[in-house]
């Protein structure tokens, strides 16, 4: 199984661009091709925001957007709005032959 | 509009076996998609529980597979979680939702679909 790891916390002003990053220790490169990314808000369930490292779900701002590399992931948000401010959590299969999931430990995102 | 329901207990006593069921309506659990479990314990992450599919294939996290096992039942549009020899350390908000989708080559694990989640307290 893979790992995903995550900063712990990042912040940024309203109208400025950030990155949240998602590396891991897997040794399968289909791994990041196949991150998903959530937000979640305090009391609420996770929502997909990204699927397969670049995709967005329909209804999903066009601030959100992801890629991927051999050997890792990013979540980028332009355009911060006071909204965006939560959990947010990388995601990927857990590989193996097992139709699981590993998710990193999320990286808390403070509007500033 | 897929929508995910989960009912059960929420409070088990330690030892005993936390049982979940999930209601799914607006689309058949009989597809191509994976179904399953996250949970959450409190002020923490995410962690995988398990999946099931239509065929009541299951597929478990390896540090639960012990005391987990899921089934589906594709009649009544539900799949069940039951969790043995509980603790403390899995008080959590149980989530259940559609996984991912059975693709020609591989799978696309996407977890589109939420329930709002049930929060299970283990506590004599």
């Amino acid at each position: 199984q893979s790992a995903l790891t995550q900063p712990a916390s990042v912040s940024g002003s309203p109208g400025e661009p950030i990155i949240i990053s998602c590396t891991g220790t897997s040794s399968d490169v289909s791994t990041f091709n196949l991150v998903s990314w959530y937000q979640q808000h305090p009391g609420q369930a996770p929502k997909l925001i990204i699927y397969e490292a670049s995709k967005r779900p329909s209804g999903v701002s066009d601030r959100f957007s992801g890629s991927s590399s051999d050997d890792s992931a990013s979540l980028t948000i332009s355009g911060l709005q006071a909204e965006d401010e939560g959990q947010y959590y990388c995601c990927s299969s857990a590989g193996g032959g097992t139709f699981g999931v590993v998710f990193g430990g999320g990286t808390k995102l403070t509007v500033l | 509009q897929v929508e995910l329901q989960e009912s059960g207990p929420g409070l088990v006593k330690p030892s005993e076996t936390l049982s979940l069921t999930c209601r799914v309506s607006g689309y058949p659990i009989s597809s191509s998609y994976y179904w399953g479990w996250i949970r959450q314990p409190p002020g923490k992450g995410l962690q995988w529980i398990g999946t099931v599919d239509h065929s009541d294939n299951t597929y478990y996290n390896p540090s639960l597979k012990r005391r987990v096992t899921l089934s589906v039942d594709a009649s009544t549009n539900h799949f069940s979680l039951s969790l043995r020899s509980v603790s403390a350390a899995d008080t959590a908000t149980y989530y259940c939702v559609r996984v991912g989708l059975q693709r020609f080559f591989d799978w696309l694990p996407a977890l589109d679909y939420w329930g709002q989640g049930v929060l299970v307290t283990v506590s004599s």
